[in-house]
């Protein structure tokens, strides 16, 4: 079985310009995860969702993040316009959904993000 | 809020010697516990983790940790280190929101040397 797949592994861009990150999640799971570690900081939550709907996005940065389900499969985080601070490592983490407390999430490999 | 602290950024110990690596959380209610794994180049592996019951769990590649409600701790331990555990641990702490948030840990980096 596939496990979590981030595309693409690294991007290098100029401040300013737009990025899309992609993640596909282990098939069948409901429960789709983003989160960012910013360099030589913590890793930290930024949305969840549901199949397609958010179910949490407490931690989405600001207005220059927008991040999509469509279908419920594969998602998109895209960062419009990007900015020197968004540089770091973006994770996806995927979990089945079945129950609603304490699942294992299992993390993709990260996309790792340098804006210059 | 909810929390977590990896004291050591990072630690070097030599291949055969014991490991421990200290987290300390905080959290209102009986937390969720995880510890993770991130090798170079690859994702974040779940080693172990603790919901309820037995305080001392059983993880994979011979870690264990053991959960002490007294001192907010979940240390990691494994008795001999193999060169290949080389790589960045994460403790972290699991939120309910109406769904499931994870907290991380700032991350410990472990060097083996031989």
């Amino acid at each position: 079985e596939a496990g979590v797949t981030q595309f693409p592994s690294h991007s290098v861009i100029e401040k300013g310009q737009t990025v899309t990150l992609r993640c596909d999640p282990i098939s069948g799971h409901d429960n789709l995860y983003w989160y960012r570690r910013v360099m030589g900081k913590e890793i930290k939550f930024l949305l969840h969702f549901v199949k397609e709907s958010k179910q949490d996005e407490s931690g989405m940065p600001n207005n220059r993040f927008l991040a999509e389900r469509t279908g419920g499969t594969y998602s998109t985080l895209k960062v419009q316009p990007a900015e020197l601070e968004d540089s770091g490592v973006y994770f996806c983490a995927s979990s089945q959904g079945r129950t609603s407390v304490g699942e294992t999430q299992y993390f993709g490999p990260g996309t790792r993000l340098l804006v210059l | 809020a909810q929390s977590v602290t990896q004291p050591d950024i990072h630690i070097t110990v030599s291949e055969g010697a014991s490991l421990e690596l200290r987290c300390n959380y905080s959290y209102g209610a009986t937390p969720y516990l995880f510890w993770y794994v991130q090798s170079p180049g690859q994702g974040l592996q779940l080693l172990l983790k603790y919901f309820s019951g037995d305080t001392l769990v059983q993880g994979i590649k011979g870690f264990e940790a053991e959960f002490k409600r007294s001192q907010s701790s979940f240390n990691l331990r494994k008795p001999s280190v193999h060169w290949s555990d080389a790589a960045e641990y994460f403790c972290a702490v699991g939120k309910n929101t109406g769904g499931f948030k994870t907290i991380f840990g700032a991350g410990t980096r472990l060097f083996v040397k031989a």
